[in-house]
Parts: C-alpha cells; sequence; structure tokens
C-alpha cells in the first residue's frame, strides 16, 4: 500500500540543527521529495532526492535515504526563524505511473530563541 | 514566469450552495490535481487530470467534481456544500510522465491555496 508518515511537530532553538523524520511505504517510488509551506502559503519544493542516492546536500539542507528501511530524512543545519513552516515528505510511486504523489500529514518546525 | 493560481483566495459560503474554485496554470502542464489540506490529515488527494477530457477520482472526491475543456484550467466544484467540507483547497500541476520515465524528475507545482468555510 501507499503510505507517508511524519512526526507532527518539532520544536528547536535557533542555531541548532534540525531534523525531519519520514518513513514510506512503496519501494517503487523513483523520487523522494520535500515540500515546504509557510503560514498562509502553498507548498514550495524545497529539494528532492532519487531513490539510488543515499544523500543529498544543498547548502544548508541534507537529505539523508534508507531505501532498505524505506527512511528519509532532512536536516537542516544553523536553523533560523525564517525554517518555521510545515514540512511535507512526499513519495512518486510506480503505481500512480509516476504522475502522482503520495503525502505524509506534515511536520510543523517551531524555531525559537 | 509560469505560474499556477487559485481564486479565490478565501471563500465563505451556506450548505447546500455550489461552490466552484477556480485554478489556472501557464505552465502548459498536462497533469493537473486538487488536493485539500486538514490538521493531521496532510495533504488529500481530491480529484486530478493527465490531460483535456481526462478526469480521475481520488482518495476523497465524494461531493466534488472537476471538469477539464482545456489544458490551463481544472475547476473545482462542490455540487451541494457541506460544513465536512471546510477546509483549504490547493491546486496543482505538473509535467505527465509515461510509466518507463521514472527516472525523470518532475515535481508537483502547487497554487497558494483556497480557504473555504461552509456555515
Amino acid at each position: 500500500g501507499e503510505d507517508v508518515e511524519q512526526s507532527l511537530f518539532l520544536s528547536v532553538r535557533e542555531g541548532d540543527s534540525s531534523v525531519i523524520n519520514c518513513t514510506y511505504t512503496d519501494s517503487s517510488s523513483t523520487y523522494l521529495y520535500w515540500y515546504k509551506q509557510e503560514p498562509g502559503a502553498g507548498l514550495q519544493l524545497l529539494t528532492y532526492i532519487f531513490s539510488n542516492m543515499d544523500m543529498k546536500q544543498d547548502q544548508r539542507l541534507t537529505v539523508l535515504l534508507n531505501k532498505k528501511d524505506k527512511h528519509l530524512s532532512l536536516r537542516i543545519a544553523d536553523t533560523q526563524t525564517g525554517d518555521s513552516a510545515i514540512y511535507f515528505c512526499a513519495e512518486r510511486p510506480f503505481s500512480g505511473g509516476y504522475n502522482k504523489l503520495i503525502f505524509g500529514a506534515g511536520t510543523r518546525l517551531a524555531v525559537h530563541p | 514566469d509560469a505560474e499556477i493560481t487559485q481564486s479565490p483566495r478565501h471563500k465563505i459560503t451556506e450548505t447546500g450552495r455550489q461552490v466552484t474554485l477556480a485554478c489556472h496554470q501557464t505552465w502548459n502542464h498536462n497533469n493537473m490535481f486538487w488536493y485539500r489540506q486538514d490538521l493531521g490529515h496532510g495533504l488529500r488527494l481530491i480529484h486530478y487530470s493527465y490531460g483535456v477530457q481526462d478526469t480521475n477520482k481520488g482518495e476523497v472526491s465524494d461531493g466534488y467534481s472537476v471538469s477539464r475543456s482545456n489544458t490551463e484550467d481544472l475547476p473545482l466544484t462542490l455540487e451541494s456544500a457541506a460544513s465536512s467540507q471546510t477546509s483549504v483547497y490547493f491546486c496543482a500541476s505538473s509535467v505527465s510522465l509515461r510509466k518507463a520515465e521514472g527516472a525523470k524528475n518532475q515535481p508537483q507545482h502547487f497554487g497558494d491555496g483556497t480557504r473555504l468555510s461552509i456555515l
């Protein structure tokens, strides 16, 4: 089946690292995505990883993929107040012809001084 | 720049009324999607379309309908609004992929959402 799970809330101190975790179920997914949603706005693509990669780094963002355990994580280094948002993990399985995304419930990241 | 726009951004209506939410994209994407976002549920797929005259039901399609008469627009209609349909609605679009194209990265692009309240 298709299911994506995330913890709902994470609180971190400004300047610390944040790690948001996600588990997915469909091993046929070729791409996994992280989207960011700021208050009152739509979802913006933050980063992504192809399924044959273990890690992808993009400035302050590091994505780790454990395909065996179907576990995806997003690490934000030096977290800032502007990083406060909801972060959605999404998989793109073969069952949707690679045209559909399955989203998790979103993790709300709160950054405090 | 290409974009995807939703209108209205906010709407209040009464139960039993018909409501239509608009979604317009200038990406020339074949795929278009409607989601609703509710606390604790994330994004749930309502309807989607892979091209003109094509429409498909998602996981929460009851009480909703869509039509696709051109590439740019996928309006979402609530035939008889119910309080359970109070939500934030998002439209998205993406390039269409064939099953042999799984190695291509084509993410979905989202509109800014419509907040719908049904009293």
